[in-house]
C-alpha cells in the first residue's frame, strides 16, 4: 500500500521568507503523481501544484515551486516570498496514474509572522 | 458559485442515529470522491463513484456506512447507528472526464460530532 509521510507537524515563516515543507512516500509504482494541497482555516482544500512521476523537472506555480527527488521518492514544497495568506494546513497527496483515490500526509501547519 | 457544494456544514447527532449528508459536485464532473477527516490528520479516502457506478470502496467504508450517486449528480453518504468514532469531517470532492490529471476539487465539509 502507498504511504505518505510528512515529518514536520508544524513550520513558522516569516512574512517574506522562504520556507520548505517535506513529503516522503512510498510506492512501488513506476508512474504516478504527486500533489500539494493547502487547507486554510474552516475554507476547502484547494490544490496548490502537482507533479507528474515522469517529469525530471521540477513543477513550479508562481511563489511556489517543488523539489521532486524520484529515487529518493520525496517531494518537497517550496514557498518563496510567504503571505499571511499562505498560513494554512498543507497536504502531500499521491495518487497512482491509473488510479483515483488522492492518498494523503498528515498535513503541516504554516504559520506566517508579519 | 459553481464549485462543489455539501449540506449540512454541520451535524450535531446523538450516538446511534442515522446521518445523511449530501454532496453537489461541479456540473459536469463525472467523478465523485468521498473522504473522511479527523481532527489533525489528512483526509483517508472512503469511496469513488464514475457517473452513477460505485467503483471504489475502502474498507473504512464499514457496513454502517453507505453512499449513493442514483443519476450520476449529487451524491448521499448516510451512516447508520453513528458511533463517536464517527465523529470528523466528511469531505465531498469531483473531477472532470479529464483522465491526465483527474485534479479533484473539494467541497467545505461537513462536520459530525456524535454526543
Amino acid at each position: 500500500a502507498q504511504t505518505v509521510t510528512q515529518s514536520q507537524p508544524e513550520m513558522s515563516v516569516q512574512e517574506a521568507e522562504t520556507v520548505t515543507l517535506s513529503c516522503t512516500y512510498d510506492t512501488s509504482e513506476s508512474d504516478y503523481y504527486l500533489f500539494w494541497y493547502k487547507q486554510p482555516p474552516s475554507r476547502q482544500m484547494i490544490l496548490v501544484i502537482r507533479q507528474e512521476a515522469y517529469k525530471q523537472q521540477n513543477a513550479t506555480e508562481n511563489r511556489f515551486s517543488v523539489n521532486f527527488q524520484k529515487a529518493a521518492k520525496s517531494f518537497s514544497l517550496k514557498i518563496s516570498d510567504s503571505q499571511l495568506g499562505d498560513a494554512a494546513m498543507y497536504f502531500c497527496a499521491y495518487r497512482k496514474a491509473a488510479g483515483n483515490k488522492l492518498t494523503f500526509g498528515g498535513g503541516t501547519r504554516v504559520l506566517v509572522k508579519p | 458559485d459553481t464549485g462543489v457544494s455539501q449540506n449540512p456544514r454541520h451535524k450535531i447527532t446523538k450516538r446511534g442515529q442515522n446521518v445523511t449528508f449530501r454532496c453537489d459536485p461541479i456540473s459536469e464532473h463525472n467523478r465523485l470522491y468521498w473522504y473522511r477527516q479527523t481532527l489533525g490528520q489528512g483526509p483517508e479516502f472512503l469511496t469513488y463513484f464514475q457517473n452513477e457506478a460505485q467503483l471504489e470502496k475502502s474498507r473504512l467504508l464499514s457496513d454502517r456506512f453507505s453512499a449513493e450517486r442514483p443519476k450520476g449528480s449529487f451524491s448521499t453518504l448516510e451512516i447508520q447507528r453513528t458511533e463517536q468514532g464517527d465523529s470528523a469531517m466528511y469531505l465531498c470532492a469531483s473531477s472532470p472526464p479529464d483522465r491526465i490529471y483527474n485534479e479533484q476539487f473539494f467541497g467545505p465539509g461537513t462536520r459530525l460530532t456524535v454526543l
